[in-house]
């Protein structure tokens, strides 16, 4: 059964702090990982991933894949209270997405 | 541009009645999925389309769900008899091309069902 865990579930880091989150993956016919950001409402969509090793940046967020341990993480540097959301990762199967549980970062002043 | 949209933005409805939810997608969009998110959890798949052809619906928990997309573009969820486990947001994502899975999907902001 395909599978998708991210760690940790929650996070709570002050304004400035740097953070990682992590996410392991099992998943038949993998096709891409990508990451989302979701406030109260549509998921945004921050990265898609296909390539081991190829750091994907913007501006304070940057992410990497690993296809052979089968993990991928996203780092946000310096954060912000905007950058308090719900991130969640998934891996692309052809013709859907399968998601992780997702991790709630907050941010505190 | 205009992004996905989906309405009613929430519903509820009481046991045992039908909704029917609805999702525009980004125009010119050729895929288009559903998704169910309980609270607290990532979203599921729930079905997906390619133009007007439901290529997949392994997704939808039970015969009482049904989509269509008859013209290519506006997608419609129904749900027959709804029961409280029905209770979710309902999201909706479109992509540009047929879907290879390295297609970026855009998501709606979602149909918040509660059912009581």
């Amino acid at each position: 059964e395909d599978k998708v865990v991210q760690s940790p579930l929650s996070l709570v880091v002050h304004e400035g702090d740097t953070v990682t989150l992590n996410c392991s993956y099992e998943v038949t016919n993998f096709r891409s990982l990508l990451w989302y950001k979701q406030e109260k409402k549509a998921p945004t969509f921050l990265f898609m991933l296909t390539s081991s090793g190829i750091e994907k940046k913007s501006g304070r967020l940057s992410s990497i894949l690993d296809k052979k341990e089968l993990f991928s993480i996203l780092n946000i540097t310096a954060t912000q209270t905007g950058d308090s959301a719900v991130y969640l990762c998934a891996v692309a199967r052809v013709q859907k997405l399968v998601f992780g549980q997702g991790t709630r970062l907050t941010i505190n002043p | 541009g205009a992004g996905v949209s989906q309405s009613p933005r929430y519903k509820v409805a009481k046991r045992g009645q039908d909704v029917a939810l609805r999702c525009d997608p980004i125009s010119g969009h050729v895929s288009l999925f559903w998704y169910q998110q309980a609270l607290g959890q990532g979203p599921e798949f729930l079905t997906y389309f390619q133009n007007e052809a439901q290529l997949d619906k392994s997704g939808l928990p039970s015969d009482r769900f049904f989509a269509e997309r008859p013209e290519g573009s506006v997608s419609t969820l129904k749900i027959q008899r709804t029961q409280q486990e029905d209770s979710a947001v309902y999201l909706c994502a479109s992509s540009p091309k047929r879907d290879s899975g390295q297609e970026t999907q855009y998501f709606g902001p979602g149909t918040r069902l509660l059912v009581l």
